[in-house]
């Protein structure tokens, strides 16, 4: 098992690009999620699905698109990169089973927007 | 919204030292859990409390759950170079139990 796994670990965009960071998990878990991270923010969700088809805004949805048409991918789309979105971003994934939260997460994609 | 707070933000200490980090939620929490984040890494979990009260143990790690469920703590008993990182403590935005909100990680540096 691969895990989560998110490309690129490192991007660098102009003000005004979109791009498509990927993830992808091999657990066959349902649920899946995007943070960023910024630095003494701790983590914040923007976007989340709960399986294929389905998903909902997060804390900071925006500036940011999701899709989730099969289990195994959730890409997060950028629509038009701002200053704002340098951060480190973080997908993570948990199997559905009520009360057991264990996220698993990948090892980040580190976006900077000039 | 519901808000997790996490106290200290920066924590420098001697190996062999202990340490302690709090959380504090808004809200009354489900469950809570706790990540540990290494430099340049990824967050991994570590545990996760569901009960009022609740007390675990993780070798020299002890984890607490509040009697009101709106806070916890994590202690490391004689601090290693090892347990450098932040660590992160999280709770459900609500019944949503996929969604998480997280404390802003406390930063443990430990001097050899």
């Amino acid at each position: 098992n691969a895990g989560v796994t998110q490309t690129p670990k490192f991007q660098v965009l102009k003000t005004g690009q979109s791009m498509t960071l990927q993830c992808a998990q091999d657990m066959n878990h349902e649920y899946m999620s995007w943070y960023r991270q910024d630095p003494g923010m701790g983590l914040r969700l923007i976007h989340y699905s709960v399986g294929a088809g389905i998903t909902d805004q997060g804390e900071v949805p925006n500036g940011y698109n999701v899709s989730r048409s099969t289990t195994e991918d959730f890409p997060l789309r950028l629509l038009s990169a701002a200053p704002s979105q340098t951060s480190v971003y973080f997908c993570a994934s948990r199997a559905g089973t009520g009360l057991t939260d264990t996220q698993y997460f990948g090892p980040g994609t580190r976006l900077t927007v000039l | 919204g519901q808000q997790v707070m996490q106290i200290p933000q920066y924590q420098h200490v001697q190996e062999g030292e202990d340490f302690t980090t709090y959380c504090n939620s808004s809200t009354t929490l489900s469950n809570i859990q706790w990540y540990k984040q290494r430099p340049g890494g990824h967050p991994v979990f570590l545990i996760q409390l569901v009960k009022s009260g609740e007390v675990k143990k993780q070798k020299r790690l002890t984890f607490q759950f509040g009697e009101a469920k709106k806070n916890s703590s994590l202690h490391i008993t004689a601090t290693q170079t090892t347990d450098v990182g932040t660590y992160f403590c999280a709770g459900p935005r609500g019944t949503s139990y996929g969604k998480l909100t997280f404390g802003q990680g406390t930063i443990l540096t430990v001097h050899p």
